[in-house]
């Protein structure tokens, strides 16, 4: 069964600071796709970011960014300038054909 | 105003009972999926449906059942069959995935269902 692990249950970092989440995954897939999705307290589910495996480069949308790496099969997502509303659950989750495979998720804490 | 909406936003249902939620798509997405999130647990993929008439069991199909009439609608029952089934329920909705997967899922609000 494929496994998506996420092993920081909580993270905290300081307004307009920068942080780090963490996600390996298990696959012996050589094409798939990862995403990172954000969940509020309105517990609706938000894309944050989608990257492609077969794509060396990292994907970027404004303030978040990946670290990709394929070898280690290592999928982080980095928050630049953290903002109050960033504050939430953020689930990383991996592609396995039609199919999405979520991680428990990280709890992340923004401090004014 | 295109999204998802699942309805009811909390729904409680007594031992013995089947209970149905509603999740309706206006962005003419081929693919609808139903997820089950529990505290401390990712999402649980519960079934999914690629085209009308057509769905498969995710991860954790018993004591579920689904149905998938016409493309804009992808009901979930939860049958008295389902042991435990308190928990969040979540509706996703993406257009035809390729042979490969990958696109992109839009998700509903969720509905809460409570077991009295």
């Amino acid at each position: 069964a494929q496994t998506v692990t996420q092993s920081q249950p909580e993270m905290s970092v300081q307004e307009a600071e920068t942080v780090t989440l963490s996600c390996t995954y298990d696959t012996s897939e050589s094409d798939y796709y990862l995403f990172w999705y954000k969940q509020p307290p309105s517990r609706q589910m938000i894309l944050v970011i989608r990257q492609e495996a077969y794509k060396q480069q990292n994907a970027t949308e404004n303030r978040f960014s990946v670290n990709f790496q394929k070898a280690a099969k290592s999928f982080s997502l980095k928050i630049s300038d953290s903002q109050l509303g960033d504050a939430a659950m953020y689930f990383c989750a991996k592609s396995s054909g039609d199919k999405l495979t979520f991680g428990t998720g990280t709890r992340l804490a923004v401090r004014p | 105003d295109g999204g998802i909406t699942q309805s009811p936003k909390y729904l409680f249902r007594k031992e013995g009972q089947n209970v149905t939620l509603s999740c309706e798509q206006n962005l003419n997405h081929d693919a609808m999926y139903w997820y089950r999130q529990d505290p401390g647990q990712g999402l649980r993929l519960i079934y999914y449906s690629q085209i009308v008439n057509d769905f498969q069991k995710g991860d954790i199909a018993e004591g579920y059942s689904v149905s998938r009439e016409k493309k804009e609608s992808f009901p979930l029952t939860v049958t008295s069959a389902q042991k435990n089934p308190t928990a969040f329920y979540l509706c996703a909705s993406s257009i035809e995935p390729p042979p490969g997967g990958g696109e992109t899922q839009y998700f509903g609000p969720g509905t809460r269902l409570l077991v009295l």
